[in-house]
């Protein structure tokens, strides 16, 4: 199947500062990404999804301010928590697909905000 | 808005045993359901992918099965092995804009 990756996969950070999680296609072009959030024990819960070149569409509850979505290639989209709090400590998983095609996902991003 | 729903929650067995994971979702007009595996602290590896079409769908010791009708998929894990032990996700796809709704998972531990 498809390989996407995510960079880092694991980061800590101090409260305030703003965390940059980049997700990539790696052998096919991914017009659409997905950003998902997982609570430990928890199921995904979708947060934004993304086409190359438009605006991210959020979900309900989803802060976009808090959130910034960019997908400005095929092959690359990047989620920014800003100004993270500890509350915002997760782990956040990115999926991409080309056209109607199957989503591949990525192997997440452990944050955690001290 | 599509809700789905895996039961149970966790799941202990011993090696050997085949088990059925249940998986239920509650609007029918899917797209397709797919089976996923998630090792802890891992991303989601798929499994079997489902159309709306089909009825079942086998990849070796695994098989799924699709009761649109009735909101319900089963995976079912042949001879279980401790290797097998990682939480499974299922996932509705709908019609509109291709996106999927997770179940909770189920926890699935096997013990040798």
């Amino acid at each position: 199947g498809a390989v996407v990756s995510q960079h880092p996969s694991r980061v800590i950070c101090k409260s305030g500062t703003s965390v940059k999680i980049e997700c990539r296609s790696l052998d096919f072009q991914a017009t659409t990404m997905f950003w998902y959030r997982q609570f430990p024990k928890k199921s995904l819960m979708l947060m934004a999804t993304s086409n190359e070149g438009s605006k991210a569409t959020y979900e309900q509850g989803v802060e976009k301010d808090k959130f910034l979505i960019n997908h400005a290639s095929l092959t690359l989209s990047t989620l920014t928590v800003t100004s993270a709090h500890p509350e915002d400590s997760s782990f956040y998983i990115c999926s991409a697909r080309e056209g109607h095609n199957e989503q591949f996902f990525g192997p997440g991003t452990r944050l955690t905000v001290l | 808005k599509q809700e789905v729903t895996q039961i149970p929650a966790a799941l202990s067995v011993p090696e050997g045993e085949n088990l059925v994971l249940n998986c239920s979702f509650t609007d029918s007009a899917i797209y397709n359901l797919q089976w996923f595996r998630q090792d802890p602290g891992k991303g989601l590896t798929s499994l079997l992918l489902i159309q709306s079409s089909q009825r079942e769908q086998t990849s070796g010791r695994l098989n799924a099965s699709l009761d649109k009708s009735s909101g319900r998929s089963t995976l079912y894990i042949a001879a279980s092995q401790p290797g097998d032990s990682a939480t499974y996700l299922c996932a509705a796809n709908n019609n509109a804009g291709n996106m999927l709704t997770f179940g909770g998972g189920t926890r699935l531990m096997v013990k040798p």
